[in-house]
């Protein structure tokens, strides 16, 4: 069965350089959502998309951004990057449901 | 403010013997929760799921409990292989449209030989 694609996989990125990550979520899934996970600590919810629109939005900097396509998949935009957003950074999806799928992620590290 | 707890970090159990991980949540109005596993490098994978109108579900060798007044869920692995060593992490819900995922902090398990 298709799974939730992302990429890159690595990242690799200087202070204040910016970054733009992508996800492809399952076909037929109508939401997509991001979280990051720090070293050693639980995903945190970054933000969601219904329908290509903006639903839900948790601890995100002012410096990140995202969107949601016609073709429904997503990017997160994050600029002026600090070696603090160094982490994995997952998207999920889901389809009218609790249950999300995530993606293998992207790591990022900030230098 | 963690609203969803697993205290044990770490939890190792013999193969083919019972894993049970615990979980515990202050939030009142989650409704549905979730579990997962977690191996490095890659991204959480849903195992079982529960609503806040049922008790116990059941797949195969995973099973979730809930008990809502305790505010206290648990993932029961029997019999347990080494192919279940991972982190498992619970996941609450409020549920609606795009509903984020309140994530615990994670146990890791280790099944030995």
């Amino acid at each position: 069965a298709a799974g939730v694609i992302q990429s890159p996989r690595h990242l690799i990125k200087e202070k204040r350089e910016t970054a733009t990550l992508k996800c492809y979520p399952i076909p037929r899934h109508d939401t997509v959502y991001w979280y990051q996970q720090g070293p050693g600590q639980d995903p945190q919810f970054l933000i969601s998309f219904y329908e290509k629109m903006q639903s839900d939005k948790g601890s995100i900097p002012d410096r990140f951004s995202a969107q949601q396509f016609s073709d429904y998949h997503s990017e997160l935009n994050m600029s002026s990057l600090e070696l603090g957003d160094s982490a994995l950074y997952f998207c999920a999806s889901s389809l009218q449901t609790n249950e999300q799928y995530f993606g293998p992620g992207t790591r990022l590290t900030v230098t | 403010d963690q609203q969803v707890k697993q205290n044990s970090p770490s939890l190792s159990v013999q193969e083919g013997r019972i894993s049970i991980l615990n979980c515990d949540y202050t939030n009142s109005m989650f409704d549905y929760f979730l579990w997962y596993k977690k191996y490095p490098a890659e991204g959480p994978t849903f195992l079982i799921s529960i609503s806040s109108i049922k008790d116990k579900n059941e797949d195969g060798r995973f099973t979730v409990f809930l008990n809502k007044s305790a505010k206290h869920l648990s993932l029961h692995i029997v019999p347990s292989q080494p192919g279940d060593s991972a982190v498992y992490f619970c996941a609450a819900s409020v549920t609606g449209t795009a509903s984020k995922l309140t994530f615990g902090t994670g146990t890791r398990l280790q099944v030995t030989l």
